[in-house]
C-alpha cells in the first residue's frame, strides 16, 4: 500500500525558512516522479513543485519559483521541499504526491504551515 | 501559463441524480507525444484529494463506473450518474501537459 506522510509543517515568521519532509513507503521510491501541492485555508489546490524519479529534473509555481527548493533523497525514500523568505500568502497545507499515468495519484494527509508574526 | 476554468462553482443535486461539470482550458491540452492530460479530483470534506478520471477519461483503480470523463483540445466534462452520498465534495480538474501545472477553481457538489 502506497503510503506517504508529510512533516515539518508549523507556525513561522515571514522572511524565515522551513523545510518539509515527505516519507514514503509501499513502493519503490525511485521509480516515480514526485510533487507537492498545497492548498490555502478555504481556498482551491495549487500546484507548488515536481521532481522527476533521479532528481535531475525540477519544475516550479510561477508564485515560489527562486524561494523554494524540491529534492529528494531516494536512499531514504524521501521528498523535502526547502521553503525560503516565507510570506503569509504561503500559509496553506501542503500535500505530497506521488505520480502516476503523468498525474499526482497518490497523496498524503498534509500538514500545515501557518506563515505569521 | 494555461488558465484553467471550472463550472459551475456551486452543483445543488438530488441523491440518484446526474451531475455534470465543465472545464475548459486557455490553450490546448495536447502534449507532443499525443496524449492529452487533463485530470480530476474529488476532495471530501476534511480529506486529501483523490484522482477520479486521468487522461480525460480514464478511471482511476477503484472508481465506480458512475464517474466518466470525456473531451478534447480545451473543452472537457466529468459525468457523475446516480449520485451517492459519498460523491459530495469539491471536485478539481487539472492540466499537467504544461508547466507550471494548473488546477481549476473547483466546484462544491452538494445535496439540493
Amino acid at each position: 500500500e502506497v503510503q506517504l506522510v508529510e512533516s515539518g509543517g508549523g507556525l513561522v515568521q515571514p522572511g524565515r525558512s522551513l523545510k518539509l519532509s515527505c516519507a514514503a513507503s509501499g513502493f519503490t521510491f525511485s521509480d516515480y516522479n514526485m510533487a507537492w501541492v498545497r492548498q490555502a485555508p478555504t481556498k482551491g489546490l495549487e500546484w507548488v513543485a515536481s521532481i522527476s524519479y533521479g532528481g535531475s529534473n525540477t519544475h516550479y509555481g510561477d508564485s515560489v519559483k527562486g524561494r523554494f527548493t524540491i529534492s529528494r533523497d531516494n536512499a531514504k525514500s524521501t521528498l523535502y521541499l526547502q521553503m525560503d523568505s516565507l510570506r503569509s500568502e504561503d500559509t496553506a497545507t501542503y500535500y505530497c504526491a506521488r505520480e502516476k499515468f503523468g498525474v499526482p495519484a497518490y497523496w498524503g494527509q498534509g500538514t500545515l504551515v501557518t506563515v505569521s508574526s | 501559463d494555461v488558465v484553467m476554468t471550472q463550472t459551475p462553482v456551486s452543483l445543488p443535486v438530488s441523491l440518484g441524480g446526474q451531475a455534470s461539470i465543465s472545464c475548459r482550458s486557455s490553450q490546448s491540452l495536447v502534449h507532443s507525444n499525443g496524449n492529452t492530460y487533463l485530470h480530476w479530483y474529488l476532495q471530501k470534506p476534511g480529506q486529501s484529494p483523490q484522482l477520479l478520471i486521468y487522461r480525460v477519461s480514464n478511471r482511476f483503480s477503484g472508481v465506480p463506473d458512475r464517474f466518466s470523463g470525456s473531451g478534447s483540445g480545451t473543452d472537457f466534462t466529468l459525468k457523475i450518474s446516480r449520485v451517492e452520498p459519498e460523491d459530495l465534495g469539491d471536485y478539481y480538474c487539472l492540466q499537467s501537459t504544461h508547466f507550471p501545472w494548473t488546477f481549476g477553481g473547483g466546484t462544491k457538489l452538494e445535496l439540493k
